[in-house]
């Protein structure tokens, strides 16, 4: 069954609303990603984590919060959505000894 | 700062024909280079990575890839293309730090022709 579950799996959101995504992985993973994909663009970092309770900035923070509750949780928070948030998200994990990314299957939003 | 270039936006091969998709980096000292594939609608899934050691790697599904540190390349092949190989391919590089946070090439459409 799959290890990182992300939800929703799309939404509508209305310019200037709220928007969380949410990311639930059971690897036992330390550390846990969100990046954004547009087309052109391939993937890009936003946030990052390597233990509950502390985020980091990743490549393009700006207009995103991260939260990291526990070790299996990893949510995105868009707190005031804009047009240009319009974007397939991607959450992933990561052991403490690897490189080898585990993805979910995206969160495809579209802003209006 | 570390990139990664795919210069091929698409590639169109025939089924059954052999496969090039090409990835160029760049990076300060020695790198840690990934081949991820994304399937329509799915998240995307290793296909190979190269820690330094042997230059060419294998990957699953008959795929694999050859470090080049003269060319900067990671280039990755594929001898017989199958239908199901249609997908977006991404090459990756690392920082190798103990955070390793990847940097993606755009990423290659890949479309399989009968």
């Amino acid at each position: 069954e799959a290890a990182v579950t992300q939800s929703p799996r799309s939404k509508v959101a209305v310019t200037g609303g709220k928007v969380t995504l949410s990311c639930h992985q059971t690897n036992n993973h330390d550390y846990m990603y969100w990046y954004r994909q547009d087309t052109g663009h391939g993937l890009r970092l936003i946030h990052y984590s390597y233990v509950a309770d502390s985020t980091e900035k990743g490549d393009i923070p700006d207009g995103y919060k991260a939260s990291r509750p526990s070790q299996e949780n990893f949510s995105l928070i868009l707190e005031l959505a804009s047009l240009s948030q319009t974007a397939v998200y991607f959450c992933a994990s990561r052991q403490d000894s690897g490189n080898t990314l585990y993805f979910g299957e995206g969160s495809r939003l579209i802003v209006v | 700062a570390q990139s990664v270039t795919q210069p091929d936006a698409r590639v169109t091969v025939s089924e059954g024909a052999s496969l090039q998709l090409r990835c160029k980096y760049s990076y300060f000292g020695t790198p840690y280079l990934f081949w991820y594939v994304q399937y329509p609608r799915q998240g995307l899934q290793l296909l190979l990575k190269y820690y330094p050691g042997d230059p060419v790697v294998q990957g699953v599904n008959g795929f694999e890839a050859e470090f080049s540190k003269s060319n900067s390349s990671f280039h990755l092949r594929k001898a017989s293309v199958h239908w199901s190989d249609w997908a977006v391919y991404f090459c990756a590089v690392s920082e190798g730090s103990a955070l390793g946070r990847l940097h993606f090439g755009a990423g290659t459409q890949l479309i399989v022709i009968p």
